[in-house]
């Protein structure tokens, strides 16, 4: 089955030790997101690719980057967590326009 | 810019009743609609979408969602209530990105509890 798949499901890392989450899919779509979704919110989007076009929202810190080496990779690197980093980190993927969003299982960051 | 409200953050229905989760957008141009649900450490999955064409929306696990242009809403519905929808909901709003693909912007969910 066609899916996007986040490794690892449960991530625990320091207080700013820095922190990879990966995100793959099989559907062969362009555009690829991450979102940040903390405990009893609705998600945020950080970013997102065209393709290899990175795109930031105007508000996500600069502690979050991303890359994606290939179109079924990307990966958010966060280069010094902060306790207020911790919470689920959700990957979407989508065809260009407007199109139904596949959203990953996401990976669950805690930060000691 | 646009955006979504759902009104009431936890409904609690009797198993076998009817489900209506309320959502209200606000928008200037026609929007793109989804009804997303959220199952405990788990990402999202589409429920449904509107987007153009009929305003009465039928998606997966006998949900639908009618289109009111003229009140704003969106609200999903369900004739008859499983334990299995215990979930959170999510209405969302979608923008196109000037990078490419969409925006959504969320409601702040809506938790539904299912009672025997």
């Amino acid at each position: 089955d066609a899916m996007v798949i986040q490794n690892p499901r449960y991530q625990v890392t320091q207080f700013g030790k820095p922190v990879t989450l990966s995100c793959s899919q099989t559907l062969n779509h362009n555009v690829m997101y991450w979102y940040q979704q903390k405990s009893s919110q609705a998600p945020k989007l950080l970013f997102h690719y065209y393709d290899k076009d990175f795109n930031n929202e105007a508000d996500t810190p600069d502690n979050f980057q991303s890359r994606r080496p290939n179109t079924s990779f990307c990966f958010l690197d966060i280069r010094s967590p902060g306790l207020g980093d911790a919470a689920m980190y959700l990957c979407a993927t989508s065809r260009p326009g407007v199109d139904e969003q596949f959203f990953g299982p996401g990976t669950r960051l805690t930060v000691l | 810019a646009q955006s979504v409200t759902q009104l009431g953050s936890h409904v609690s229905v009797s198993e076998g009743a009817l489900v209506l989760l309320r959502c209200n957008y606000s928008s200037s141009v026609p929007p793109y609609l989804f009804w997303y649900v959220q199952y405990p450490n788990q990402g999202l999955q589409l429920l449904l979408k509107y987007t153009t064409g009929a305003t009465l929306v039928k998606g997966i696990n006998g949900f639908e969602a009618e289109f009111k242009k003229s009140e704003t809403s969106f609200h999903l519905t369900k004739p008859s209530a499983h334990m299995s929808d215990a979930a959170e909901y999510f209405c969302a709003v979608s923008d196109i990105l000037t990078g490419g693909g969409n925006k959504l912007t969320f409601g702040t969910g809506t938790q539904l509890k299912v009672e025997l």
